[in-house]
């Protein structure tokens, strides 16, 4: 099956910091990513549609200077994490499916922690 | 908000028994998808149903699609410890976004 990979799979950082989490296709180009929120126990909570070459559509309620997407290539997309806070401090998911195909592939996910 | 209901939210059943989890969600749908999640994990597709599909089996898996009550169902038959997980539906519309249930946390007793 398809492969997406993100990295990192761990990231503890300071209040104020900025953090980046990268999600990658290995075997496929992916037009769109999906990026999710999840908190402990809880389910995924869409927060922005990753589109190649242009701007990311983001969910209502998600800050877009907080939470910068870029999709700069087929195969990968970025999340960043600006001047994060322990509120931040969650499980990151991202997604991509290939062209036309109904199945999602999941990252590993990232556990950000901001102490 | 657009996301779908689970239940039960938890779900704890001996090895050998039949596991169950509904789904209920609000839109109009192209199809309704169930994931798979182990605990800090990211998610792995199990089976895709189709609007215009009522039922569908892969192995030990049997999903069920209402359209007209917008709900479906998830039967694990004969299940085993390792099915441990929690388990989310997702609905795609047209939007091409997954929006996912509230999820059911499954644990298997050996």
């Amino acid at each position: 099956g398809a492969v997406v990979s993100q990295h990192p799979s761990r990231v503890i950082c300071k209040s104020g910091t900025s953090v980046k989490i990268e999600c990658r296709s290995l075997d496929f180009q992916a037009t769109t990513m999906f990026w999710y929120r999840q908190f402990p126990k809880q389910s995924l909570m869409l927060m922005a549609t990753s589109n190649e070459g242009s701007k990311a559509t983001y969910e209502q309620g998600v800050e877009k200077d907080k939470f910068l997407i870029n999709h700069a290539s087929l195969t990968l997309s970025t999340l960043t994490v600006t001047s994060a806070h322990p509120e931040d401090s969650s499980f990151y998911i991202c997604s991509a499916r290939r062209l036309g195909g109904d199945e999602a592939f999941f990252g590993q996910g990232t556990r950000l922690t901001v102490v | 908000s657009q996301q779908g209901e689970e239940d039960p939210q938890a779900l704890s059943i001996q090895e050998g028994e039949n596991a169950t989890m509904n789904c209920s969600y609000k839109t109009s749908i192209n199809n309704l998808q169930w994931y798979r999640q182990n605990s800090g994990r990211g998610l792995v597709h199990l089976i895709l149903i189709r609007s215009n599909e009522r039922e569908k089996h892969s192995g030990r898996l049997r999903v069920t699609l209402d359209t007209s009550k917008k709900s479906s169902s998830l039967l694990i038959t004969a299940s085993r410890a390792a099915d441990t997980a929690s388990y989310f539906c997702a609905t795609d519309a047209t939007t091409d976004k997954l929006i996912f249930g509230t999820g059911t946390r499954l644990q298997v007793f050996p």
